[in-house]
């Protein structure tokens, strides 16, 4: 099915476990980002990709890894998960120009406990 | 750094009756993409509508306008005939459309969102 998916859409875990949130896209566009919205906040930016092998930084990175092997792909790792970071997580794509608009998979509810 | 701001953290509006979203960023930039997003109780983001800096022409989706003042840095959100279905979360957002290299970002910036419920 063409669109953006994430997997699993819940998941609880263990304060200390790697945990892993995947997300695919179909469309073949350029950029991706990984969001966590909790009440109070929004939406607030954890990493994005410009393109394969490029990822930076965004407003909440700490705790978390990401890597873009494949343009298609583009996994969220939580490598020793803490109640803190119990949050629903949304991953997004975008073409880049000319409509720069984002689209969301269907977000990934964690509770870490 | 860009900021955008919805004043509304909660509107009300009767069915089938016209509710206006506000939204204002800050930006000295003058080329850029605004957005408004819709998060219903599904929790999915849809995208609602579109605007570009550079066009004059307010954008329209349907039932959904937007009210675009460049020089004022203000971008409402105006759903007309509203509809039980319109209930939900609407951020505002803000995307840089310039170089890297001349100050711009490849983030969306967006703002905290205004709840809207419709009453039957």
């Amino acid at each position: 099915d063409a669109g953006i998916t994430q997997s699993p859409r819940y998941k609880i875990t263990e304060t200390g476990r790697q945990v892993t949130l995947m997300c695919h896209q179909t469309w073949s566009h350029s950029y991706m980002f990984w969001y966590r919205q909790d009440l109070g906040h929004g939406l607030r930016l954890i990493y994005y990709s410009a393109a394969a092998d490029i990822t930076d930084k965004g407003e909440v990175p700490d705790g978390y890894v990401v890597s873009r092997s494949k343009t298609e792909n583009f996994p969220l790792t939580l490598e020793s998960a803490t109640r803190s970071q119990t949050s629903v997580y949304f991953c997004a794509s975008e073409p880049g120009p000319p409509t720069y608009e984002q689209y969301f998979g269907p977000g990934t509810r964690l509770t870490v406990t | 750094a860009q900021t955008v701001t919805q004043s509304q953290p909660e509107m009300s509006v009767q069915e089938a009756e016209t509710v206006t979203l506000s939204c204002t960023y800050d930006t000295s930039e003058s080329d850029y993409y605004l957005f408004w997003y819709k998060q219903p109780p599904s929790r999915q983001m849809i995208l609602v509508i579109r605007q570009e800096a550079y066009k004059q022409q307010n954008a329209t989706e349907n039932r959904f306008s937007v009210n675009f003042q460049k020089a004022a840095k203000s971008f409402s959100l105006k759903i007309s005939d509203s509809q039980l279905g319109d209930a939900a979360m609407y951020f505002c957002a803000y995307r840089s459309v310039s170089l890297i290299t001349q100050g711009g970002s490849e983030k969306l910036v967006f703002g905290k969102g205004t709840k809207l419920t419709v009453n039957p």
